[in-house]
């Protein structure tokens, strides 16, 4: 059972470039989780999608969008990649009834570096 | 708004000796609380959980939390630290909204170091 798969581990990019983070999850979950994590900040919500067909930003949306490609998959795009935007980016997967707070489960993480 | 705070940023213990981490949090309802373990380099696992009921609740690897509402505390014990306990530690709480998903909002971690 792989649970939350991430690719690429590792991503180089130049400042300007664009690049999509990839992440799967096979437990049949309905909800879906960008977090980036950054030293002394813990982990901070970029975007969520509370089930297939929906997304909505979280705490720190600005310069990426998000995919909600079908149940499994949930990818976070940045358009044109800043220096700030280097971090450590994790995808996470709940299942969500109501308003009932599941437990997150979360990817081994991509190392984005952004020169 | 709901926020986490986690005071010591920080920890080193002798091995064989008790651990107590820190976590409080502010939440207009009652909260979902989490407490996540990351090894270096890797992904968060999951140590233990508090939705409701029982106030001590139990985790995985000997590890346990008190939920206390009245200091808004959900704070960690192991009463003998391990070497391989040696990670960080985040507390989260729960903001789940009805069939909208739930968001976890993480405190900043606590690193924690055994000397043997």
């Amino acid at each position: 059972n792989a649970g939350v798969t991430q690719t690429p581990k590792f991503q180089v990019l130049k400042t300007g470039q664009s690049m999509t983070l990839q992440c799967a999850q096979d437990m049949n979950h309905n909800s879906m989780y960008w977090y980036r994590q950054d030293p002394g900040m813990g982990l901070r919500l970029i975007y969520y999608s509370a089930s297939e067909g929906t997304t909505d930003k979280g705490e720190v949306p600005n310069g990426y969008n998000v995919s909600r490609l079908n149940k499994r998959e949930f990818s976070l795009r940045l358009e044109s990649a800043a220096p700030s935007q280097t971090s450590v980016y994790f995808c996470a997967s709940s299942e969500t009834i109501g308003a009932i707070q599941e437990t997150q489960y979360f990817g081994p993480g991509t190392r984005l570096l952004v020169l | 708004a709901q926020s986490v705070t986690q005071p010591d940023i920080h920890i080193t213990v002798s091995e064989g000796a008790s651990l107590e981490l820190r976590c409080n949090y502010s939440y207009g309802a009652t909260p979902y609380l989490f407490w996540y373990v990351q090894s270096p380099g890797q992904g968060l696992q999951l140590l233990l959980k508090y939705f409701s009921g029982d106030t001590l609740v139990q985790g995985i690897k000997g590890f346990e939390a008190e939920f206390k509402r009245s200091q808004s505390s959900f704070n960690l014990r192991k009463p003998s630290v391990h070497w391989s306990d040696a990670a960080e530690y985040f507390c989260a709480v729960g903001a789940a909204i009805y069939n909208q998903g739930g968001k976890l909002i993480f405190g900043q971690g606590t690193e924690l170091s055994v000397k043997p």
